[in-house]
């Protein structure tokens, strides 16, 4: 089975630009969740969509927002970039919303 | 919300036991998780434990709850080089979310030829 694939795998952006990362999940899993990972803050939650409705949200401002197709494929999207959105993001799938977590590579953002 | 703490890093020599430990705050936790991740890389499972286990042992990984303490220990048997990586503890609760994961901020392992 094929794990969880994230593209693009790295993205220069520049400040005030917009950016869209894509996760596509283990064949069969329905649950996405989005992670940031940063030097300073670590790894922390973004969000988590389940059959195409975000359940859970974490602390981040309304520019980093996401979505979920009916193939469990998800995206998030971050507008108004900021040098402080460089971060890895990592994507993770599991079969519910109550399953371990399989991890894809991440996205490597850096904003200059 | 939660806070997970571990200590940063953690030097043994090849064929060593390495234990890592982590402390967390939310009796709450249901699931606590021990994840690897390698240069570049994302993050792998390597094992979790429910909150009603004290013990659970994985071929050379075993890892210790002690739920009273709030601590969580992850024990690397006979360590190898390719242990090399930081490892990260997380947990998750029922009100924010299972898939919802705090994690600490992880031990950086170095194993010593």
């Amino acid at each position: 089975k094929a794990g969880v694939t994230q593209t693009p795998r790295y993205l220069i952006k520049t400040r005030g630009q917009q950016v869209t990362l894509s996760c596509s999940p283990i064949s069969g899993h329905r649950s996405v969740s989005w992670y940031q990972q940063t030097p300073g803050q670590g790894l922390q939650f973004l969000f988590e969509y389940f059959s195409e409705t975000q359940r859970n949200k974490g602390n981040f401002p309304g520019r980093f927002s996401g979505r979920q197709f009916s193939n469990s494929r998800s995206e998030m999207n971050v507008s108004t970039l900021e040098l402080g959105d460089s971060a890895l993001y990592l994507c993770a799938s599991s079969l519910h919303s109550d399953n371990e977590q399989f991890f894809g590579p991440g996205t490597r953002l850096t904003v200059l | 919300g939660e806070d997970v703490e571990q200590s940063l890093f953690l030097s043994v020599r090849e064929g060593d036991s390495s234990v890592i430990n982590c402390t967390y705050t939310d009796s709450s936790s249901t699931y606590l998780y021990w994840y690897k991740q390698e240069p570049g890389a994302g993050l792998q499972l390597l094992t979790y434990i429910f909150s009603n286990m004290d013990m659970k042992q994985d071929q050379r990984l075993t890892v210790l709850l002690n739920k009273k303490d709030k601590h969580l220990s992850l024990r690397i048997a006979d360590t190898q080089t390719g242990d090399s990586a930081i490892y990260f503890c997380a947990s998750s609760a029922p009100q924010t979310g299972a898939n919802n994961l705090f994690f600490g901020t992880g031990t950086r392992l170095t194993v010593i030829p």
